[in-house]
């Protein structure tokens, strides 16, 4: 079975400051990996995703992630904060090649302070 | 284009009755996905269709749930004596492929009273 850890409820970061929101895995197999974003009352929104290839991955919104295979880990980052980045992320894993649902993890709360 | 579409957006419902919930995919989608978003939780993922055959339905939770995909295209998840605890956001979602990017609906708030 796989399974998506997000040990963060919420990151607080002041605004134009560099933020991580952290995501740790466990998945059988090659992981392909994700981020995803939620705005309130609206659905997911995709940001970006590992699938092979360069470690360093760069999604929308100036958001990227650095997959860690020794340690299992695809946190999220962004050099420059902004208050509009406030919003609820969720780390999402799948078996490689596999036709499998996403798991997710419980999603980690980022406020970004002015 | 178009993005993945939901309805309704709220659908509220007395507990021991029966609802659907309808799911458009992007056009050219093959594969669709249903997921239940419970309030303070990650999606847990509930079935996926590839193509008009449910290729994998473990998420379901039990035999009242059940979902369809008849022509490959539309989706919808029927849900049957509804109780309180089947109170939840319903998210849809689509891929080109099953080893594709997901791009998710705006989502069904479903509440039983």
């Amino acid at each position: 079975a796989q399974s998506v850890a997000q040990p963060e409820d919420q990151v607080n970061v002041a605004e134009g400051n560099p933020l991580t929101v952290k995501c740790t895995y466990s998945v059988s197999g090659n992981p392909y990996l994700f981020w995803y974003v939620q705005y309130p009352n609206r659905g997911l929104q995709f940001l970006l995703k590992y699938i092979t290839g360069d470690n360093l991955v760069k999604g929308s919104y100036g958001f990227e992630a650095e997959f860690n295979k020794s340690q299992t880990s695809f946190h999220l980052k962004k050099p420059s904060a902004l208050v509009s980045d406030s919003a609820l992320y969720f780390c999402a894993v799948k078996r490689g090649g596999g036709a499998d649902g996403l798991t997710f993890g419980k999603g980690t709360h980022l406020i970004i302070q002015p | 284009g178009a993005g993945v579409s939901q309805t309704p957006s709220n659908k509220v419902t007395e507990k021991g009755k029966y609802v659907e919930l309808r799911c458009d995919p992007i056009s050219g989608h093959t594969a669709l996905y249903w997921y239940r978003q419970s309030l303070g939780q990650g999606p847990e993922f509930l079935i996926y269709f590839q193509g008009t055959g449910a290729a994998d339905d473990s998420g379901l939770p039990n035999d009242r749930f059940f979902a369809v995909r008849p022509e490959g295209s539309v989706s919808t998840l029927k849900i049957q004596r509804t109780e309180r605890g089947d109170s939840a956001m319903y998210l849809c979602a689509s891929s080109l492929q099953v080893t594709d990017t997901q791009y998710f609906g705006p989502g069904t708030r479903l509440t039983v009273l």
